[in-house]
């Protein structure tokens, strides 16, 4: 139980064009769900979190317009990188936080990331 | 002030034998809890061990175990009988109640285990 998944796991972009990766708890629901991102050899640094049905919180520093997140469902959150440039290139990986009293509620669980080349 | 210290960059261990993972930690929140992922080079977080502030007991998870010593603020990872699909980078985080459930991640050991 308490699977994540992302979609797409990699992908290839010009500069210019914008990319929308989707996160989904596939076997729980989800209050809130997290976008971090991650540099190689680096941790994860969260860039905002993102509740069901409301305007998602981010963190200093990290541009709303740029990065827009959408959380349309208790299962569904998505990520769009608005007009893409080569230094948004980056490991992007998203969790989810199970409903209080789902399976492990303390815990977020992952998605596997999506490795995102822009040209 | 760093919240999650992780000292070791990197650590080398023998196939079969345990290996402690050290994790360190600063909050003034009475309520947190501590957490430890697997990264391997695929990239997927995977979930090992949780440690709540409150509980009285060190979590274990199968190989996993957690070495909660509260008034030094440290939750190293000990795993057992390590095995080489072990060699991943381990990431120690911590849940502050006043926090709004949000995740504050050390910067990573990366362990390699050898024959």
């Amino acid at each position: 139980g308490a699977v994540v998944s992302q979609h797409p796991s990699r992908v290839i972009c010009k500069s210019g064009t914008s990319v929308k990766i989707e996160c989904r708890s596939l076997d729980f629901q989800a209050t809130t769900m997290f976008w971090y991102r991650q540099f190689p050899k680096k941790s994860l640094m969260l860039m905002a979190t993102s509740n069901e049905g409301s305007k998602a919180t981010y963190e200093q520093g990290v541009e709303k317009d740029k990065f827009l997140i959408n959380h349309a469902s208790l299962t569904l959150s998505t990520l769009t990188v608005t007009s893409a440039h080569p230094e948004d290139s980056s490991f992007y990986i998203c969790s989810a936080l199970p409903l209080a009293g789902g399976p492990g509620e303390e815990t977020q669980y992952f998605g596997p990331g999506t490795r995102l080349l822009v040209l | 002030a760093q919240k999650i210290t992780q000292t070791q960059p990197g650590m080398f261990v023998q196939e079969k034998e345990a290996v402690t993972l050290d994790c360190t930690y600063d909050t003034s929140d009475p309520s947190y809890g501590l957490f430890w992922y697997k990264q391997p080079s695929s990239g997927e977080m995977i979930f090992l061990i949780y440690q709540g502030s409150y509980d009285q007991q060190n979590a274990t998870e199968g190989r996993y175990s957690l070495n909660f010593q509260k008034a030094r603020k440290s939750a190293n990872l000990v795993i057992s009988a390590s095995q080489l699909g072990d060699s991943a980078m381990y990431f120690c985080a911590m849940r502050e109640v006043g926090g709004g459930n949000k995740l504050t991640f050390g910067t990573g050991t990366q362990l390699k285990v050898e024959l």
